[in-house]
């Protein structure tokens, strides 16, 4: 079975343009979860997805930021116009079930560096 | 507001020797999840261990166990008999049912161990 996976793995912009972060859960995962690790802080909450639907955003810094998952599969995550803290490294997760205790299986990650 | 404190940022540790890493927390709740999780450089996150708030006795797995002290808010990772593929970056978790979140995690900023020959 193959794990959640992240696409790019790196990924150097300029400030001011634009990004869009792919993530692919595991296959039959509902829950989809968007991380986000700023250099030397928390690894910090973004959204939560339930297959399409958002169950949960109150972690998206600003609306700069744009979170998609059509039909309950891959995930996007839009960041216009990236600015400098924006940079940080970018996780994705996905769970089977809603249930809290329930094992969340984490991708690579996308390092995002804003210039 | 939840917060997860690990209080050393790099651990040291002699091959075959053993190590606790610490975390504490901070919650009013009293049903909760508590986690860790082991990054290997450049590799993805992975669960070691979990402990429900609600059992006292705490979680073992294999060379992996926890001091879940629920009075005193601490939640200790112990790795015995430490081999080289334990180096990692270690990150102490948290979530909860409640105030509408639905197993986002809370983590520490994570501590990170070394493994010496």
């Amino acid at each position: 079975e193959a794990g959640v996976t992240q696409f790019p793995s790196h990924s150097v912009i300029e400030k001011g343009q634009t990004v869009t972060l792919r993530c692919d859960p595991i296959s039959g995962h509902d829950n989809l979860y968007w991380y986000r690790r700023v250099m030397g802080k928390e690894i910090k909450f973004l959204l939560h997805f339930v297959k399409e639907s958002k169950q949960d955003e109150s972690g998206m810094p600003n609306n700069r930021f744009l979170a998609e998952r059509t039909g309950g599969t891959y995930s996007t995550l839009k960041v216009q116009p990236a600015e400098l803290e924006d940079s940080g490294v970018y996780f994705c997760a996905s769970s089977q079930e809603v249930r809290v205790s329930h094992e969340q299986y984490f991708g690579p990650g996308t390092r995002l560096t804003v210039t | 507001a939840q917060t997860v404190t690990q209080s050393q940022p790099e651990m040291s540790v002699q091959e075959a020797e053993t190590v606790t890493l610490s975390c504490t927390y901070d919650t009013s709740e009293s049903d909760y999840y508590l986690f860790w999780y082991k990054q290997p450089p450049s590799r993805q996150m992975i669960l070691v261990i979990r402990q429900e708030a609600y059992k006292q006795q705490n979680a073992t797995e294999n060379r992996f166990s926890v001091n879940f002290q629920k009075a005193a808010k601490s939640f200790s990772l112990k790795i015995s008999d430490s081999q080289l593929g334990d180096a990692a970056m270690y990150f102490c978790a948290y979530t909860t049912n409640y105030g509408g979140s639905q197993g986002n995690l809370i983590f520490g900023k994570g501590t990170k161990l070394s493994v010496k020959p």
